[in-house]
């Protein structure tokens, strides 16, 4: 069985940073990209970024580039995003979603329940 | 950037009814659209990809279809556990953008 358990979240300041994990189980994850998605109270969902199967290729949103970093440790079947600079707008609940596939065309087969995150003064 | 746009907003439905949400790419995507269903409180769930095929587990009320920039979910006959917001997704290009969703409520 597939489960993704995401960890992390927690209330900071603007301007502060999380690191956010994604513990993966019951699959070869080494095999499949991995993904962020995350939705803000109340609203729609946004992707946030996506890795390759080896960490060798990346892409993030716009809205979080040069301040969120997707990485990934295939010993430890861990998916992470490292977030700076954080904004109020940053604001969701993070979900960590596993790809069907090792890069390319992306969608989610499998989602973890996600992890809070909360930008406040 | 691929823009997605479903509709309608909101949906109301009686149970056993036909629902069918409808969803519109800005420029065409062939067949690389997704379909997820979210209940209150809970993850998103994968529905349909490839447009048309579901994905493991999913009953077959649940079918899509169509191509390039317009595509449409039906729900042949609704029960009480699939009132919930559909989103689509585009994965044709990047960004793989959602629509904002329709949520399926109960008439």
């Amino acid at each position: 069985e597939v489960q993704l358990l995401e960890s992390g979240g927690g209330s900071v300041q603007p301007g502060g940073s999380l690191r956010l994990s994604c513990a993966a189980s019951g699959f070869t994850f080494n095999t499949y990209a991995m993904s962020w998605v995350r939705q803000a109270p109340g609203k729609g969902l946004e992707w946030v970024s996506s890795i390759s199967n080896d960490g060798g290729s990346t892409k993030y949103a716009d809205s979080v580039k040069g301040r969120f970093t997707i990485s990934r440790d295939n010993s430890k079947n861990t998916l992470y995003l490292q977030t700076y600079n954080l904004r109020a707008e940053d604001t969701a609940i993070y979900y960590c979603a596993k790809d069907p596939r090792d890069w390319g065309w992306i969608y989610f087969d499998y989602w973890g329940q996600g992890t809070l995150v909360t930008v406040s003064s | 950037e691929i823009v997605m746009t479903q509709s309608p907003a909101t949906l109301s439905v009686s149970p056993g009814e036909r629902a069918t949400l409808s969803c519109r790419a800005s420029q065409s995507v062939s067949n690389s659209l997704a379909w997820y269903q979210q209940k209150p409180g809970q993850a998103p769930r994968l529905l349909i990809y490839g447009a048309s095929t579901r994905a493991t587990g999913i009953p077959a009320r649940f079918s899509g279809s169509g191509s390039g920039t317009e595509f449409t979910l039906t729900i042949s006959s609704l029960q009480s556990e699939d009132f919930a917001v559909f989103y689509c997704q585009q994965y044709y290009d990047w960004p793989p953008w959602f629509g904002q969703g329709t949520k399926v409520e109960i008439k």
